[in-house]
This record gives structure tokens, C-alpha cells and sequence, in this order.
């Protein structure tokens, strides 16, 4: 079954550090991945999305995420972060008519 | 522009009781729609689907279950609600290549 696996659960950080979340999946066909964030008291919304191509596609915000199909990742990054990202970040795939999310992160960043 | 719309935004109902939550779209023909309960520190759980009217599938056997009535009208009911059933609901549409999730502002239900 398909399912997709957040090990950072909470993740502390200040202000201008770089940020990686990781994202693990288990599906041996195509899949596409996606990154939602959830700002406090917000809509959850998307953040970046993979199809096909190029691995290393960019979102909204300065953020981005790879794509390495050989360990079944799509990690997320940001090189410098703001305390305006603090948020829940989820990662998801979807094989079809059906989404699969993540755990999610809790990202608190310190000004 | 597509827009979603849950109501009611919160609610507090008694165990035992009936539930009906409604979400509809706009801006937007023949949707995928889904319902979701978000709880804190296990992220979104996919509750049902459904990809025209009448065609409901569902993910996890539970007290819940959904209607599609109209073609932009997704509803998720109880007929007697449990306390385990308190959480954040999410309606959400997808569309395009990979059926990419627009999600509604939720409904927060408490179970008392």
C-alpha cells in the first residue's frame, strides 16, 4: 500500500538557518509528489509539486524540493528561513484519484 | 476563480447525536472531491472520495459516511456520533494533471 513517512515531527530553528524536511514514500509505480503548508489559522495550500522532469523543482516562498526516485524521497528545503514560516508542512503523493499525506512538520522558527 | 465552501466552520454536538457537514464547490465542473480529518500529530486521513455523483468510495471503516447528491455538493453524516469522532474535517476538490488538492477552511467538530 501506498503511504508516505515525515520523521521530523517538530523542528526548531532560527531565523536565516537552512531548513531540510524529509519526505519518504512507498509506491514502486509513478507517483506525484506534492509539499502543503498550513500557516496558523490558514488554509491548508500548496507549496511545490513534482510531475515529471526536472528532480529539483521550486516553489512559492524561496522553497524547494528533489526528487530522488532511487531512495524513494522528495525533501524539503529553504537555504535561509523566516519566522513568517513558521507553519505545519505535509508531504503527499497521489497515485491516481487518491492522495496519501504525511504526519506532517511543525516548523517553529525563532526571530 | 474555483472557491470551496465547508459550513458549518464549528460545531458541538452531543454522542449520540446525527452530524451532517456540507462542502460545495464553485468555479468548477465534474470535481474529485474528498473528505479528510486532520488530527494533531497524524496529519490528514483520507475519509472518502468521489469522482462523480452518486459514487462514493471510502477509505477507513468508520461511524462516518458521505453523499454526493449534486455534482459540486460533497456531505459527510453521522447518524449517531461518537466522541472519537471530535477533529478538524477538510473538504477539499482536485483537479488537473495530478489531481492536485484544493482544500476548504475545514469544520472543527467537538463530540461531547
Amino acid at each position: 500500500a501506498q503511504s508516505v513517512s515525515q520523521h521530523n515531527h517538530h523542528v526548531i530553528l532560527s531565523e536565516a538557518a537552512s531548513l531540510e524536511l524529509g519526505c519518504n514514500y512507498s509506491y514502486g509505480g509513478t507517483v506525484n509528489l506534492f509539499w502543503y503548508v498550513q500557516y496558523p489559522g490558514q488554509h491548508l495550500q500548496l507549496l511545490l509539486k513534482y510531475f515529471s522532469g526536472d528532480p529539483l523543482v521550486k516553489g512559492i516562498k524561496g522553497f524547494e524540493a528533489e526528487f530522488i526516485k532511487s531512495k524513494f524521497s522528495f525533501n524539503l528545503r529553504k537555504p535561509s528561513v523566516q519566522w513568517s514560516d513558521t507553519a505545519e508542512y505535509f508531504c503527499a503523493l497521489t497515485t491516481g484519484n487518491q492522495f496519501y499525506f504525511g504526519t506532517g512538520t511543525s516548523l517553529t522558527v525563532i526571530p | 476563480s474555483q472557491t470551496i465552501h465547508q459550513w458549518p466552520a464549528t460545531l458541538v454536538q452531543p454522542v449520540g447525536s446525527p452530524l451532517s457537514l456540507e462542502c460545495t464547490v464553485e468555479g468548477t465542473s465534474n470535481p474529485n472531491l474528498y473528505w479528510y480529518r486532520q488530527a494533531a500529530g497524524r496529519g490528514l486521513q483520507l475519509l472518502f472520495y468521489s469522482v462523480g455523483i452518486g459514487q462514493i468510495s471510502s477509505e477507513v471503516p468508520q461511524n462516518l459516511s458521505a453523499s454526493r447528491p449534486q455534482d459540486r455538493q460533497f456531505i459527510l453524516s453521522s447518524k449517531k456520533l461518537l466522541l472519537s469522532d471530535s477533529g478538524f474535517y477538510l473538504c477539499a476538490w482536485g483537479s488537473g494533471r495530478a489531481n492536485e488538492q484544493f482544500f476548504g477552511p475545514g469544520t472543527r467538530l467537538t463530540v461531547l
